[in-house]
């Protein structure tokens, strides 16, 4: 099973700054990872696939990047709604997996 | 637009079974996968498997196989989870979500339903 590993666990940042987490997997998942936003109550929703392409409507803000074994999310000036909980998945291999999250706070 | 619409939350005793729905719209169903992720109170997610809408031929998970099935009723463009014998360690909210195209069985989850949770207790 490939385990994907998040960091940091917790960034506390204030609106209008640059937020950026890593993904990091146990093997080599080539460009097959995919990022998720979920605020509390709310189902997952999918950000960039297959590394770096951004999903249907979201905005130019969010970007991705990597491969092979190291992954990076950028959100370059964060809004007041992209606080909350980012998850990387990976779909080289079964089972699917994902990351424990990195929780984006208000500092 | 696409959706995808649960059914609501539902409260069971240990050892009851349960059925959770899916109903899709806004999209032909046969054309995606639809796979199902748990994530048990303040957890992250977990992969439980997936359903290939034109054949319904499932594949589960390790830890999702003997109490966890999936099915489909295609003429209303449904999935289905079904869980027998629940457990305490059962409860969590359990999502369907659509296959974004890809290798067969190895997605990303482009839609999700909002959500159902299950709530086993005596």
């Amino acid at each position: 099973e490939i385990v994907l590993t998040q960091s940091p666990a917790t960034l506390s940042l204030s609106p209008g700054e640059r937020a950026t987490l890593s993904c990091r997997a146990s093997q080599s998942v080539s460009s097959y990872l995919a990022w998720y936003q979920q605020k509390p109550g709310q189902a997952p929703r999918l950000l960039i696939y297959d590394a770096s392409n951004r999903a249907t409507g979201i905005p130019a803000r969010f970007s991705g990047s990597g491969s092979g074994t190291d992954f990076t999310l950028v959100i370059s000036s964060l809004e007041p709604e992209d606080f909350a909980v980012y998850y990387c998945q990976q779909r080289s291999n079964w089972p699917l997996t994902f990351g424990p999250g990195t929780k984006v706070d208000v500092k | 637009q696409v959706q995808l619409v649960q059914s609501g939350s539902e409260l069971k005793k240990p050892g009851a079974s349960v059925k959770v729905s899916c109903k899709a719209s806004g999209y032909t169903f046969t054309n995606y996968a639809m796979t199902w992720v748990r994530q048990a109170p303040g957890q992250g997610l977990e992969w439980m498997g997936w359903i290939n809408t034109n054949t319904g031929n499932p594949t589960y998970a390790q830890g999702f196989t003997g109490r966890f099935v999936f099915s489909l009723d295609t003429s209303v463009s449904t999935a289905y989870l079904q869980i027998s014998s629940l457990k305490a360690e059962d409860t969590a909210v359990y999502y369907c979500a659509r296959g974004h195209p890809g290798i067969a069985g190895k997605y990303s989850f482009d839609y999700w339903g909002q959500g159902t949770l299950v709530t086993v207790s005596s």
